[in-house]
């Protein structure tokens, strides 16, 4: 069946930086959305992608949908003390949430 | 009251215990869900509703049931609860019937504990 996975479980970042996080399924995808959890919080919507090769972007992040509607990236550049918190995909076909990536920034 | 309410906050169960979590919301959506989040797990589906009457099972549904009488509420039951149920569980909703292409939108969840 379906399996989402996400990599990596857990990412430490120094203020300033760059990082990636990523997303891939096991069998292709209708859509996939991205949420980000803070601390002690609930999950909350950041975007979603429909389209094979779609790019979307919100200030500092970048998404993108892979061609083939199986993997997805979630870009944050000059990472921020705000950016702190875990960061899941969730995959349509059969709905499916990946692990999260965790994101301990440094000062 | 604006999007979604869960409650208790958080709960201490003895094991074998009945017990419901409830799950409110005020934006008229159709679907609505209950999600066990366990760490390195993420969040996985238990059981969702795509319309009032209607239920279905998700991903881990073993040891849970719920039920649609209505559009706001959504509760999910433990009928004998065992130490493996111990998470945190998150209920959600979407406005649409399928809910595959909605932003879910997420209670402020409940913290069980089973002895």
């Amino acid at each position: 069946g379906q399996q989402v996975m996400q990599i990596p479980q857990y990412q430490h970042v120094q203020e300033g930086e760059d990082f990636t996080t990523y997303c891939n399924s096991s069998t292709t995808l209708s859509n996939i959305q991205w949420y980000k959890q803070r601390p002690g919080g609930h999950p909350v919507f950041l975007i979603q992608l429909v389209k094979s090769g779609e790019v979307k972007k919100q200030k500092r992040l970048t998404f993108q949908f892979g061609e083939a509607k199986k993997n997805s990236s979630l870009h944050i550049t000059a990472t921020q003390t705000t950016d702190v918190g875990t960061y899941f995909c969730a995959g349509w076909g059969k709905l499916q949430f990946g692990a999260g990536t965790q994101v301990v920034v440094t000062p | 009251i604006a999007g979604i309410t869960q409650a208790p906050t958080s709960q201490i169960l003895a094991a074998g215990r009945r017990m419901t979590l409830r799950c409110t919301q005020d934006m008229r959506h159709n679907a609505m869900y209950w999600y066990r989040q366990d760490l390195g797990l993420g969040l996985r589906l238990i059981h969702y509703s795509n319309t009032a009457g209607t239920t279905g099972k998700g991903e881990v549904p073993d040891g849970y049931s719920v039920s649609r009488a209505n559009t706001d509420d959504f509760p999910l039951t433990l009928a004998s609860a065992v130490p493996s149920q111990t998470s945190v569980y998150f209920c959600a909703s979407s406005p649409t019937t399928s809910g595959s292409f909605d932003e879910q939108f997420f209670g402020p969840g409940t913290r069980l504990t089973v002895l």
